[in-house]
């Protein structure tokens, strides 16, 4: 069965600095993967995916993630946080073989200190 | 704001009792799934409707149940409310079942609370 680890529950960051958000994955072939925000009071929102090909995917708001096989992560970057990038995010995997529904992790809640 | 609405935002029930959330997908679109969220955990997948006709189901039991309307509106309901039943529901709508395809839009979701 697909699994998503999102090993920091909480992550700190002054803004201006730089990001990154680990996501781990278990899954026998190549999974489909997705990024999620989540702001207090609001939905998901999607901030980008990787289906095949380049693994360096780049999505809304300057955010970027790279699919490593290797290490079975996609990995969420952004060079420069700013203070409206304060959320929680999601790392989620899909696979034709599970149907239609997407496995989260856990989230990693983002905090931005000015 | 991506055109999915649910209703209600917020709801306290009683264990025991049922529950009816509704979701109201974006124009076009003819596919809505739902998902739970316990606090501090991810969504789990409940099902998904596809016209009007279940099209995959997650690890919840049977009380778990859903309808799909003709306009592609849907349901969801929860009978006899365990109080691990309390966190924030989410449909989400797409043009089409495979979130593989097209991105699924979040609605805000519903907060149920069971006491």
């Amino acid at each position: 069965a697909q699994s998503v680890t999102q090993p920091d529950i909480h992550i700190t960051v002054s803004e201006g600095a730089s990001l990154e958000l680990r996501c781990n994955y278990s899954y026998g072939a190549t999974p489909y993967l997705f990024w999620y925000v989540q702001s207090p009071g609001q939905g998901l929102q999607l901030l980008l995916k990787y289906f095949s090909g380049d693994t360096l995917v780049q999505g809304i708001k300057g955010f970027e993630a790279e699919f490593k096989r290797s290490q079975s992560s996609f990995n969420l970057r952004k060079p420069s946080v700013h203070w409206s990038d304060a959320a929680e995010y999601f790392c989620a995997v899909g696979a034709q073989e599970y149907g239609n529904k997407l496995v989260f992790g856990a989230g990693t809640i983002l905090r931005v200190k000015s | 704001e991506t055109g999915v609405t649910q209703s209600p935002t917020h709801l306290i029930k009683t264990r025991g009792q049922q529950v009816t959330l509704r979701c109201s997908s974006q124009s076009g679109h003819n596919t809505v799934s739902w998902y739970q969220q316990a606090l501090g955990q991810g969504p789990q997948f409940i099902f998904q409707y596809y016209r009007e006709e279940e099209n995959g189901r997650g690890n919840f039991p049977p009380r778990f149940s859903g309808l799909q309307f003709p306009n592609y509106s849907s349901e969801l309901n929860v009978n006899a409310l365990e109080l691990d039943d309390s966190a924030l529901y989410l449909c989400a709508s797409s043009l089409d079942p495979g979130p593989m395809n097209t991105e699924a839009f979040f609605g805000q979701g519903t907060r149920l609370t069971v006491v």
